[in-house]
């Protein structure tokens, strides 16, 4: 079936350094990628999104990458901050019919002060 | 700042009781969503509702049921609890779109079924 997966379960990086969370995703016909943050007791929080006619998009400290060829999606945080420390979710949506979004598993990032 | 709002942060229930899990927004969405997260699992769908009285099956639906009798409260009833499903609860809701919606997800509901 199809799935959506990340590379790095856990992530450490040093406080200032830059952050990449890597993600593959499967169905060819996703059209919609968002990423989320978890903090530790809250409910996943939409951090940006792109679709598929595009291939970046930037944010505020944060950039995500879409490679549709080899089906690669990233987040990359510029100057990671104590309070990144999360846990990070790719999502994808098939937009056709109904939204239905599928997420990967997660990826842990730790921020090293 | 909008919100979804789940009633209840904690919950212990006893196998064989009829649970129920209720979520509010205020954001006039018309789609909501509740999602179970387990350790290495991620977030999957239970079901999905994009209009009033209206419910569609997400990908581990068994042993679950769901009302939407109002626009802005989506409940997820667990029939008869079974210790198998003890897990976080996650409601969420979007907006209706072409090209789909970012989801705005409550706070989680930890449920604990002894």
């Amino acid at each position: 079936g199809e799935s959506v997966g990340l590379h790095l379960p856990t992530l450490s990086v040093q406080e200032g350094d830059n952050s990449i969370i890597n993600c593959a995703y499967s169905n060819s016909a996703s059209d919609y990628f968002i990423w989320y943050k978890q903090e530790s007791g809250k409910g996943p929080q939409f951090i940006i999104d792109i679709r598929s006619n595009m291939d970046k998009r930037q944010g505020q400290r944060v950039t995500v990458l879409l490679n549709k060829t080899v089906k690669h999606l990233s987040l990359q945080i510029a100057a990671t901050q104590p309070g990144d420390s999360a846990v990070y979710f790719c999502a994808e949506n098939n937009s056709g019919g109904y939204q239905k979004v599928t997420f990967g598993t997660g990826t842990k990032l730790q921020v090293i002060p | 700042d909008v919100k979804v709002t789940q009633s209840s942060r904690y919950l212990v229930k006893r196998t064989g009781e009829k649970v129920f899990l209720e979520c509010v927004q205020d954001m006039d969405h018309e789609n909501m969503f509740w999602y179970r997260q387990d350790p290495g699992l991620g977030l999957r769908l239970i079901y999905f509702s994009y209009d009033v009285k209206m419910k569609e099956k997400g990908d581990i639906p068994e042993g679950y049921s769901v009302s939407r009798e109002k626009k802005e409260r989506f409940s997820l009833i667990l029939e008869s609890a079974s210790t198998n499903q003890t897990s976080m609860y996650l409601c969420a809701s979007s907006r209706s779109g072409t090209g789909g919606e970012k989801l705005f997800f409550g706070s989680g509901t930890q449920l604990s079924v002894l």
